[in-house]
């Protein structure tokens, strides 16, 4: 069975930084896309960063693009994501997930929620 | 990277059907086959009901269906059943690597 659990979130003061994790279990970590994705209490979802299994092709969204990093270790099944310069504006549920399908995020973890807040 | 634009709201009958749409800038979907489409009930995980404009996810049932013209995407929910009601978000790559979601529509079952 394929498992995504994020954890790392938490609340944090503007201008501060957190890293998230993302254990993967169930399926060969090393063969996937994976990808970030946030939603604020409310609203609806945004695409943050996506990252190759090779750990060099990335993107990000301009929003958080120079402030938010992903990495990957592929040989602890483990999806990173370190976030910097944090605003009320990332205040969110972070979840990760896995392009299983072209362009298709098929498993979604449960999130972790992150506040920005003084 | 703008936000694709759905309608707010949608809403059809018990066994109706209900049809969403997505439309994007000229170089979101235009030249993309990439389109997804997710489901999400409050409280939950996104799941994901459509790929690739048309093709659906092993599970997901066949009252499930989309399409894509031009640079506007289509979800069709056919035979609406009352574990429909829920929030819908297309997405679709988008150029330099990116991927782009709609900004939802909530679907709601009469």
């Amino acid at each position: 069975e394929v498992q995504l659990v994020e954890s790392g979130g938490g609340l944090i003061q503007p201008g501060g930084s957190l890293r998230l994790s993302c254990a993967a279990s169930g399926f060969t970590f090393n063969n996937y896309w994976m990808h970030w994705v946030r939603q604020a209490p409310g609203k609806g979802l945004v695409w943050v960063s996506r990252l190759h299994p090779d750990g060099m092709n990335i993107g990000y969204a301009d929003s958080v693009k120079g402030r938010f990093t992903i990495s990957r270790d592929n040989a602890k099944n483990t999806l990173f994501l370190q976030m910097n310069s944090l605003t009320a504006e990332d205040t969110a549920v972070y979840y990760c997930a896995r392009e299983d399908l072209p362009g298709g995020l098929s498993n979604w973890g449960q999130g972790a929620l992150v506040t920005v807040s003084s | 990277q703008s936000a694709l634009t759905q309608p707010p709201s949608a809403s059809g009958s018990l066994g109706q059907s209900v049809t969403i749409s997505c439309t994007a800038t000229s170089s979101d979907l235009g030249g993309y086959n990439y389109v997804s489409w997710y489901q999400q009930h409050p409280g939950k995980a996104p799941k994901l009901m459509i790929y690739e404009v048309t093709k659906r996810p092993s599970g997901v049932p066949d009252r499930f269906s989309g399409s894509k013209s031009g640079n506007t995407a289509s979800l069709t929910v056919s035979g609406l059943q009352a574990e429909d009601e829920a929030d819908y978000y297309c997405s679709s790559n988008a150029d330099s690597n990116t991927f782009v979601f709609g900004t939802g529509t909530k679907v709601t079952v009469l």
